[in-house]
C-alpha cells in the first residue's frame, strides 16, 4: 500500500522568501509518480509539479521546484519568492501502478496550510 | 482553468435522497477519476473509468455508483444519502498513460441536511 506523509499542518512564510513544504512517501512499487497540488480557499485543486521515480533531475515549474531524494523517500516542494497568492493548502500525492494495470489513482497526504505574510 | 467541468457547483439535499454529479473531462482525455474530500477522511479515491469501462475502485460505498458515457462524460450517483456524505466531490481526468497528470475539476460541494 502507498502512503504519503505531510508532517507540517501549517506554515508561515514572509512574502518574497522561499519556503519548503515537506513530503515523505512509502511504496513498494518501483515505478511511481509524485505530484503537488494547490488548493486555494475557493476549493479547486490546481496541479503544480510532477516528478517521476525514474527522472534523474529534480522537476521545476516556474517558482516551484521539487527536491526529490529517492533514497530518503522524500519529495519536498520548494516555492521561491513567495507571493500573497500562494496562501493555500498544498497536497502531496503519489501515483503508482501496484493496484493493477491501467489504474493510476492518486494517494494524497493530509496537506499543509501555507500562509504568506506581507 | 483545468478544462475539466463539473456540475452542479453546490448541492444541498436531505438525508435519504439521491443525487447525480456530472463531470466532463478535458478534450481528448480518456480516464475519469472521482475523489471525495471530507474533513475527517481527507482526499480519497472513489472510482476510475477509462474509455467507458470501470478500471479501479477505491473506498466507494455500495450506495454510490458511477458510469462513463460514450462521449466520455461521467456521472457519480449517490443514493440513500447520509449526513456523513457531505463533502467536496472532485472529478479528475487524464489522457491515459502512467505518466499522465490528473487535472481536477472545480468540484461539487454536497451538503446533506
Amino acid at each position: 500500500a502507498q502512503k504519503i506523509t505531510q508532517t507540517q499542518p501549517g506554515m508561515f512564510v514572509q512574502e518574497k522568501e522561499a519556503v519548503t513544504l515537506d513530503c515523505t512517501y512509502d511504496t513498494s512499487d518501483p515505478s511511481y509518480g509524485l505530484f503537488w497540488y494547490k488548493q486555494p480557499s475557493s476549493g479547486e485543486m490546481i496541479f503544480l509539479i510532477y516528478q517521476g521515480s525514474y527522472d534523474q533531475q529534480n522537476a521545476t515549474e516556474g517558482r516551484y521546484s521539487l527536491n526529490f531524494q529517492k533514497a530518503r523517500k522524500s519529495a519536498n516542494l520548494v516555492i521561491s519568492a513567495s507571493q500573497l497568492g500562494d496562501s493555500a493548502m498544498y497536497f502531496c500525492a503519489m501515483r503508482g501502478s501496484d493496484t493493477g494495470a491501467g489504474s493510476y489513482q492518486l494517494t494524497f497526504g493530509k496537506g499543509t496550510k501555507l500562509s504568506v505574510i506581507p | 482553468d483545468s478544462g475539466v467541468t463539473q456540475t452542479p457547483k453546490h448541492l444541498i439535499t436531505a438525508t435519504g435522497q439521491r443525487v447525480t454529479l456530472r463531470c466532463s473531462p478535458r478534450s481528448g482525455d480518456l480516464s475519469v477519476y472521482w475523489y471525495q474530500q471530507s474533513l475527517d477522511q481527507g482526499l480519497q479515491f472513489l472510482i476510475q473509468y477509462y474509455n467507458g469501462e470501470e478500471r479501479a475502485k477505491g473506498n466507494i460505498l455500495e450506495r454510490f455508483s458511477a458510469q462513463q458515457f460514450p462521449d466520455l462524460h461521467s456521472e457519480l450517483n449517490l443514493s440513500s444519502l447520509e449526513l456523513g456524505d457531505s463533502a467536496l466531490y472532485f472529478c479528475a481526468s487524464s489522457a491515459s498513460g502512467i505518466t499522465d497528470t490528473q487535472y481536477f475539476g472545480p468540484g461539487t460541494r454536497l451538503t446533506v441536511l
